[in-house]
């Protein structure tokens, strides 16, 4: 059975960092993309980064480039999120995903249950 | 790319069909076979319906059919039942490389 769990969520000052942390288990983690996604409050899914399974590729939205750092840890099994230099609208349940594909934004077939973020004075 | 064009919210009784309308341009949803849905009820994990434009992950129910013309992707709801009232989201590849998502449709059941 496949699953994600996500840590690391919690809040945050205004320019501050956090590390979001995605346990997989249950396929084999280096044979797929994984993403995160986040929902603000009130509002729609919207996509963040994304990795391919061997970490050579990553992909990053407008939004959060420059700022946010998506990585992996094959030999453990673990998807990560650097965030730098949060902002208010940066407040959102993050979500981590897996891709159907190796290296490719495919589709996401399984998702956490999310971590929420809250970037507040 | 900006989010991809959903209805705010649809409706229908039990028993009927629906379809969803997900518009975006040639460089996301007209130009990929990248297109997939997802059914999300608020406070649980996001569950993939559809992937590669039309087709259904095992254990999905044949009731959801997705298809695409041109621009535009549909999502077809068929036999409405209480359970399907959630909202919806369409996403699609981007020439960018990223992916993008539809601002999502609330489904409601009558």
């Amino acid at each position: 059975e496949v699953q994600l769990l996500e840590s690391g969520g919690g809040l945050v000052q205004p320019g501050g960092s956090l590390r979001l942390s995605c346990a997989a288990s249950g396929f084999t983690f280096s044979s797929y993309a994984m993403s995160w996604v986040r929902q603000a409050p009130g509002k729609g899914l919207e996509w963040v980064s994304g990795i391919s399974g061997s970490g050579d590729t990553r992909y990053c939205a407008d939004s959060v480039k420059g700022r946010f750092t998506i990585s992996r840890d094959n030999s453990k099994n673990t998807l990560s999120l650097q965030m730098d230099s949060l902002r208010a609208e940066d407040t959102a349940v993050y979500y981590c995903a897996k891709d159907l594909a190796t290296t490719a934004l495919r589709c996401l077939d399984y998702w956490g249950q999310g971590t929420l973020v809250t970037v507040s004075a | 790319h900006s989010a991809l064009t959903q209805p705010a919210s649809v409706s229908g009784s039990p028993g009927q069909s629906i379809t969803i309308s997900c518009s975006g341009t040639s460089s996301d949803v007209g130009g990929y076979t990248y297109v997939s849905w997802y059914q999300h009820h608020p406070g649980k994990a996001p569950k993939l319906m559809i992937y590669d434009v039309s087709n259904r992950p095992s254990g999905v129910s044949n009731r959801f059919s997705g298809s695409k013309s041109g621009n535009t992707a549909s999502l077809t709801i068929s036999g409405l039942q209480a359970e399907d009232e959630a909202d919806y989201y369409c996403s699609s590849y981007t020439s960018s490389s990223t992916r993008v998502f539809g601002g999502g449709t609330k489904l409601t059941v009558l």
